[in-house]
């Protein structure tokens, strides 16, 4: 979506359709707070991914996935860009619009 | 994660002058570096791919002799906006590859042409 909120201490769910994902496509996603450079936050391939910042579940068909914040925070309000890295030896990120998550206290 | 820096964080020149910024990676080489334009509350747009050693890949509308880039070394890509104007006013970032997967961001450089 364009926006969602959640409370502060629930987990945050992103979601994102990539229904034209490629093979060998890599979903990866970014975050945005105000006036700051991107900040990567996880990638992957077709396995669930996790790390210190978040989980990333991607459907088995890739069509979808989804970025999981366990416990958002206050500092977590942000965009959030869901990213399909283009398939060449570029490595080039497109951004879309992202989503803009509110943190509620 | 890998840090890359740019300089400066804000600048403010006159209509027609020139404005160089600059990116470094500060703790890896990157031999692919971009540039990214961002006007307010729009999303970060694409400008080029910097190459180490060799001519930057322009997107398609970007103005190649407008955007100057230079990738000299592994470790720093200079993008100059010459003959600036206000419409070029913007938020501009740069990124590093740090090997096939990961890429990383600089902080931003607030261009204000007054």
């Amino acid at each position: 979506p364009t926006s969602m909120d959640c409370a502060e201490g629930r987990a945050a769910n992103l979601p994102c359709n990539h229904s034209t994902i490629s093979g060998n496509e890599y979903v990866y996603w970014y975050r945005q707070i105000h006036s700051q450079g991107p900040q990567y936050i996880i990638h992957g391939l077709k396995n669930n991914e996790t790390n210190e910042m978040a989980s990333l579940i991607i459907t088995e068909d890739r069509k979808s996935s989804t970025l999981i914040l366990p416990h958002a925070t206050l500092r977590d309000t942000a965009v959030y860009y869901c990213i399909v890295r283009v398939r060449d030896s570029s490595y080039k990120l497109i951004f879309g619009s992202g989503t803009r998550l509110l943190v509620r206290p | 994660g890998a840090v890359v820096s740019q300089h400066p964080s804000w600048v403010i020149c006159k209509s027609g002058t020139s404005v160089k910024i600059e990116c470094r990676s500060l703790d890896f080489q990157a031999t692919t570096m971009f540039w990214y334009r961002q006007f307010p509350k729009q999303s970060l747009m694409l400008m080029a791919t910097s190459n180490e050693g060799s001519k930057a890949t322009y997107e398609q509308g970007v103005e190649k002799d407008k955007f100057l880039i230079n990738h000299a070394s592994l470790t720093l890509s200079t993008l100059t906006v010459t003959s600036a104007h206000p419409e070029d006013s913007s938020f501009y970032i740069c990124s590093a590859n740090r090997g096939a997967y990961e890429q990383y961001f600089g902080p931003g450089t607030r261009l204000t042409v007054t």
